[in-house]
C-alpha cells in the first residue's frame, strides 16, 4: 500500500523559510518512473503545483517559484524535502506531496500522473 | 509555462452526462490527467494517460482528448460526484500544470 504523509510547521513568519517533509512508504523512489512531487492550495484557490524530483534525482521546479523552491531526497529514509524561502502570506496554503509516475506511452511520449496523495499540511504565513 | 484553461463552474442533472474540458497548447503533445477533489479532501486521480481509470473508479467516469482540449466525461452523473474536478499535463519546460479547476454541481 502506498501512503505519503506531509509534515513541517503549521505557522511561519514573514521573510522566514519553510521546509516540509513528504515521508512515503509502498514504493522506491529509485525505482525507473517514480517521482515524488509537491503541489499547494491557498484556501478556496485552485490546485498549483511546486516541483518534482524523480528516480533519477532531476528536479524540476515551478517556473514562477524556482528562485525560491529547492527539493531533495533522501532514499535511505524515504523521505522528500522542499523547502521555500522568503515566505510571504500569499502563501498561506494547503501544500501536498503525491507519488507522481512517469510511464512510456509510445516512443516519444509519456504518461505523467499523480496517483496517489497525502492528506496534506496546512501552512499559515503570518507575523 | 502554459496554461490550462477550464469553466469555472458546470452543472447537470443527477443521472444525465456532463463533459468537463481543459483547454491549452501543451495538450497538443502531452497526455493530460485529471482529479476530483471534494472540501476538505486531498485530490484523486480519476482519469490519466488519456482514458484510463485507476482502480476504484467508477466506469461513468471516462476521458477523451482533441487537439488542444481534453474532456473528462461523467455518464450518469451521481450525487457523489459534485467536487472540484482538475486537469494537469506537463508543458515543455517541465512543469506540471494544474488548470483552473471546474466545480461541477448535481442538481
Amino acid at each position: 500500500q502506498v501512503t505519503l504523509r506531509e509534515s513541517g510547521p503549521a505557522l511561519v513568519k514573514p521573510t522566514q523559510t519553510l521546509t516540509l517533509t513528504c515521508t512515503f512508504s509502498g514504493f522506491s523512489l529509485s525505482s525507473y518512473g517514480m517521482c515524488v512531487t509537491w503541489i499547494r492550495q491557498p484556501p478556496g484557490k485552485a490546485l498549483e503545483w511546486l516541483a518534482l524530483i524523480d528516480w533519477d534525482d532531476d528536479k524540476y521546479y515551478s517556473t514562477s517559484l524556482k528562485t525560491r523552491l529547492t527539493i531533495s531526497k533522501d532514499t535511505s529514509k524515504n523521505q522528500v524535502v522542499l523547502t521555500m524561502t522568503n515566505m510571504d502570506p500569499v502563501d498561506t496554503a494547503t501544500y501536498y506531496c503525491a507519488r507522481h509516475k512517469v510511464e512510456m506511452a509510445t516512443i516519444v511520449n509519456y504518461y505523467y500522473y499523480m496517483d496517489v496523495w497525502g492528506k496534506g499540511t496546512t501552512v499559515t504565513v503570518s507575523s | 509555462s502554459s496554461e490550462l484553461t477550464q469553466d469555472p463552474a458546470v452543472s447537470v442533472a443527477l443521472g444525465q452526462t456532463v463533459r468537463i474540458t481543459c483547454q491549452g497548447d501543451s495538450l497538443r503533445s502531452y497526455y493530460a490527467s485529471w482529479y476530483q477533489q471534494k472540501p476538505g479532501q486531498a485530490p484523486v486521480l480519476v482519469i490519466y494517460a488519456e482514458n484510463n481509470r485507476p482502480s476504484g473508479i467508477p466506469d461513468r467516469f471516462s476521458g477523451s482528448r482533441s487537439g488542444n482540449t481534453v474532456s473528462l466525461t461523467i455518464t450518469g452523473a451521481q450525487a457523489e460526484d459534485e467536487a472540484d474536478y482538475y486537469c494537469n499535463s506537463r508543458d515543455s519546460s517541465g512543469d506540471r500544470v494544474f488548470g483552473g479547476g471546474t466545480k461541477l454541481t448535481v442538481l
